[in-house]
């Protein structure tokens, strides 16, 4: 089945600054992939998605950026905010109604 | 719309107590999905229904069945609890994936299981 990896599981960046994350998938089936955004003690939200047949993806402060070839795919955070404080979980699926998720990165926004 | 509910919101079971955790959503949804979410290990899979009347195992089936009762409602049940079982359970929902477009799992607020 597919495989996610995330990295960094954990990112500290000073408000203003951007966040970088970055997730690797393994199946080159995958065609479909979101981010979702888990607030402590909340429930994950999907904040944006990508398909394989776009490059990139923006709203507002964040973008998605998918790379086929090298099975990887990017959320960008800009002008981070301290309610960016979350931790974000990568996803990939392959369109059998499943998503598989990567471990997620604990992003922290200091003031 | 209340969107998906869980009940309970938190527990503590003794190993080898059974429990089933409920699930609904009113959103109109075919499938129905139970994960169990780890310190460190993301969102697993325990089980899903893609639509009313079928389930099929994800990644981390065992110790646990479920039932999907009708289009609403898809429970989960611990016949046998054990201190592995110990994690935050979120049920979700969505309509089924199609080409193009925003493919959404709507989670649930979570159940907090403890058992000791």
């Amino acid at each position: 089945g597919e495989n996610v990896e995330q990295h960094p599981s954990t990112l500290s960046v000073q408000e203003g600054d951007s966040a970088v994350i970055k997730c690797t998938y393994s199946d080159s089936a995958s065609n479909y992939f979101p981010w979702y955004k888990q607030e402590l003690g909340k429930r994950p939200q999907l904040i944006i998605d990508i398909r394989s047949n776009v490059g990139e993806k923006k709203d507002q402060r964040i973008a998605v950026t998918l790379n086929k070839t090298a099975k990887h795919f990017s959320l960008h955070i800009t002008e981070t905010q301290p309610e960016d404080s979350a931790v974000y979980f990568c996803a990939a699926s392959n369109g059998n109604n499943r998503l598989a998720f990567g471990k997620g990165n604990q992003v922290v926004v200091i003031p | 719309n209340a969107g998906v509910t869980q009940t309970p919101k938190f527990q503590v079971l003794k190993t080898g107590q059974s429990m089933t955790l409920q699930c609904a959503q009113d959103m109109n949804h075919n499938s129905m999905y139970w994960y169990r979410q780890d310190p460190g290990m993301g969102l697993r899979l325990i089980y899903y229904s893609a639509s009313e009347g079928t389930t099929d195992k994800g990644e981390v089936p065992n110790g646990y069945n479920v039932s999907r009762l009708n289009k609403r409602e898809f429970s989960l049940r611990l016949e046998s609890a054990a201190p592995s079982q110990t994690s935050v359970y979120f049920c979700a929902s969505s309509e089924v994936m199609r080409q193009g477009g925003t493919y959404e799992q709507y989670f649930g607020p979570g159940t907090r299981l403890t058992v000791t």
